[in-house]
């Protein structure tokens, strides 16, 4: 069983176009997050959620839309991609915000072209 | 915010020899400092981390260190093998609400045979 899912594992598409990635976590976590990995493999905070309520959005464009229906699930919705979207998304669950082991989905590889 | 510095970004040494990596961290609050390996195409998972009642801890052929007044902490790996080849990347975080985990540039470690 993958304790952390994401969907799709690659993503090629147009400048302009809007996608969506889509994250699930069955380890009963109750906080969840975004981080972008660029292509230098910097890893940097996206947004937060806890119990669904947005507790960290870094100063991402407002192009990027995360949407939390339930605490099992956090999804990205990126409107406009633009070149320079191009990177690997990941999707992490943590038992509580905080100080807490931070486990990570595999990755979506978004390619803007 | 916490800032995180790493270093070296690259790294390459013998099979057998022993591989030290440093970070320092800003937010003197921060008590929570876990490493991450991410090996080519995959996720980053969890190796070791330490909090700040502790000064060191062991597992097998890893150990962290960590110097709160000076607010670094060292990840070292004796006896390395090829399979210790990847990125590892260094993280801090306090208990504070509203904060995620803040990542190192990482470090590319090359172990050749």
């Amino acid at each position: 069983d993958t304790a952390v899912s994401q969907t799709p594992k690659y993503l090629v598409t147009q400048m302009g176009n809007d996608k969506s990635i889509k994250c699930e976590q069955n380890l009963g976590h109750d906080t969840m997050y975004w981080y972008k990995q660029d292509s230098k493999k910097f890893l940097k905070i996206m947004f937060s959620y806890n119990n669904k309520e947005l507790i960290i959005n870094e100063t991402v464009p407002n192009r990027f839309s995360p949407k939390s229906p339930d605490k099992a699930h956090l999804n990205l919705h990126i409107n406009s991609l633009e070149l320079g979207d191009s990177a690997v998304y990941f999707c992490a669950s943590s038992s509580g915000s905080g100080a807490n082991v931070l486990t990570f989905g595999a990755g979506s590889r978004l390619t803007v072209l | 915010g916490e800032n995180v510095e790493q270093h070296p970004s690259t790294l390459s040494v013998q099979e057998g020899d022993s591989a030290v990596i440093k970070c320092t961290y800003s937010d003197s609050a921060s008590n929570y400092f876990p490493w991450y390996k991410q090996e080519l195409g995959k996720r980053p998972q969890l190796i070791i981390d330490i909090r700040s009642n502790v000064g060191e801890k062991k597992d097998q052929r890893i150990a962290v260190t960590l110097n709160k007044t000076a607010k670094h902490f060292s990840l070292h790996i004796t006896e390395t093998q090829p399979e210790d080849s990847a990125v590892y990347f260094c993280a801090a975080i306090s208990n504070q609400a509203g904060t995620a985990l803040i990542f190192g540039k990482g470090t590319t470690l090359s172990v050749s045979s």
